[in-house]
């Protein structure tokens, strides 16, 4: 399913540097989110966008600093990254608010940091 | 905030078994409930979801129940095939405004 893309896959940096994931959607939904997943602590949501220029925090912000100039993309950047931070990121999105539409997810990012 | 429980975090069923994952949620405001199947290395998908004004649905081998007064509801899998092995998310949608996951529950379908 092409309709939201994640790059890159896969991502090795060292702690303190900054990281970028990008995150874009062909579709034209509204919302978008960025979770983290973690063995043990399931799928845990880090911001989301209801439309382009406004974000909110989810229950993880800590660290990273989100963006939504344009309707399609939404970047999540490590300002400094930190080895807690290893994790796989997922991006989604969904035509409206949830709890009336589903969320669909990229596949994903694998983010390693030494 | 919402907080949803999810059980067993690991189940191992012969083929041809059924397959029940239970959630419960503390948010009684709540009112959208999916679950989705990630397979290994692979994005999480939805396999079927629920609202709060229906008590159960099912789509082929698929059902999820709900129960409101209790705040717990399952995802039951009938006839289960090996490509059913995976890890199964339930979420919960609350007055907060966001979906909160379960941990997961890994199923293994033994052919």
């Amino acid at each position: 399913d092409a309709g939201i893309t994640q790059s890159p896959r896969y991502k090795i940096t060292e702690t303190g540097r900054q990281v970028t994931l990008m995150c874009h959607q062909t579709w034209s939904h509204s919302y978008m989110f960025w979770y983290r997943q973690d063995l043990g602590h399931g799928l845990r949501l880090i911001y989301y966008s209801a439309a382009a220029d406004i974000t909110d925090k989810g229950e993880v912000p800590d660290g990273y600093v989100v963006s939504r100039s344009k309707t399609e993309n939404f970047p999540l950047t490590l300002e400094s990254a930190t080895r807690s931070q290893t994790s796989v990121y997922f991006c989604a999105s969904s035509d409206g608010q949830v709890g009336y539409q589903p969320q669909h997810f990229g596949d994903g990012t694998r983010l390693s940091i030494l | 905030g919402e907080n949803v429980e999810q059980h067993p975090s690991t189940l191992s069923v012969q083929e041809g078994d059924s397959a029940v994952i239970k959630c419960t949620y503390s948010d009684s405001a709540s009112n959208y409930f999916p679950w989705y199947k990630q397979e290994l290395g692979k994005r999480p998908q939805l396999i079927i979801d629920i609202r709060s004004n229906v008590g159960e649905k099912k789509d082929q081998r698929i059902a999820v129940t709900l129960n409101k007064t209790a705040k717990h509801f399952s995802l039951h899998i009938t006839e289960t095939q090996p490509e059913d092995s995976a890890v199964y998310f339930c979420a919960a949608y609350g007055s907060n405004y966001k979906l909160t996951f379960g941990k997961g529950t890994l199923l293994t379908v033994n052919p």
